[in-house]
């Protein structure tokens, strides 16, 4: 199975800065077609998840350009450019190279 | 308007199962894949399984093999998941969420999921 690893856990941000989370995955996730199979998820209090990134980078319709997924293989980074603050919750990779399987998640708060 | 609406709260004892069920609505019902994810109080997200509507093949993770029994009816736009043999463990918020099936040199990707249901809190206690 592939094991998700996000961090930091909870990330304070001051609104208008930008903010990064990490995942990294146990095996990589770069398939031989070129497609990094993560997705990325933000949870707000209350509410379902809802889809941001897929395919490690690419924009969910309706996703605020501010939002940016890169990287590659075993390491993921989505970015925050600008953080406002509808954006505070909880975010969560995903991979779907294998049965999917979520990261922890990390909480971001404004300061 | 596309949206997924589930069943309401559902509290069992441990050994009891459950049916939660995710009925479709402004979408072509066996386009996509509905999955099922649940959370635990307080914890993260846990992918459970996920079938197709059209076919009703079904993939279950490792986990629930054997206690999770998930169905679809195409004449309702809606699918089932039955949970059995249930535990205290079982207490969570349970999701379904349509996503894309995109099929690679006869391998199945599952991913994007970009519609969810509001969940269906469902409580197991003695």
């Amino acid at each position: 199975d592939i094991v998700m690893t996000q961090s930091p856990l909870s990330l304070p941000v001051t609104p208008g800065e930008s903010a990064s989370i990490s995942c990294r995955s146990s095996q990589s996730l770069l398939h031989s077609n070129g497609h990094n199979y993560l997705d990325w998820y933000l949870q707000k209090a209350g509410q379902s998840p809802q889809l941001l990134i897929y395919l490690g980078s690419t924009r969910a319709s309706g996703v605020p350009d501010r939002f940016s997924g890169s990287g590659s293989g075993t390491n993921f980074t989505l970015k925050i450019s600008r953080v406002e603050a509808e954006d505070i919750g909880v975010y969560y990779c995903m991979q779907a190279l294998q049965a999917p399987s979520f990261g922890g998640g990390t909480k971001i708060e404004i300061k | 308007q596309v949206y997924l609406m589930q069943s309401g709260a559902e509290v069992k004892k441990p050994g009891d199962s459950v049916n939660v069920s995710c009925k479709a609505s402004g979408f072509v019902f066996t386009s996509w894949y509905i999955h099922w994810v649940r959370q635990a109080p307080g914890q993260g997200l846990e992918w459970m399984g996920i079938i197709n509507p059209s076919g009703g093949v079904t993939r279950n993770a490792q986990k629930f093999q054997g206690r999770v029994t998930m169905t679809s009816d195409k004449s309702t736009s809606t699918v089932h998941m039955e949970l059995s043999s249930l535990t205290i463990e079982d207490t969570a918020v349970y999701y379904c969420a349509r996503g894309w099936r995109v099929q690679v040199w006869s391998r199945d990707y599952f991913y994007h999921m970009d519609v969810w249901g509001k969940g269906t809190t469902v409580q197991v206690s003695s």
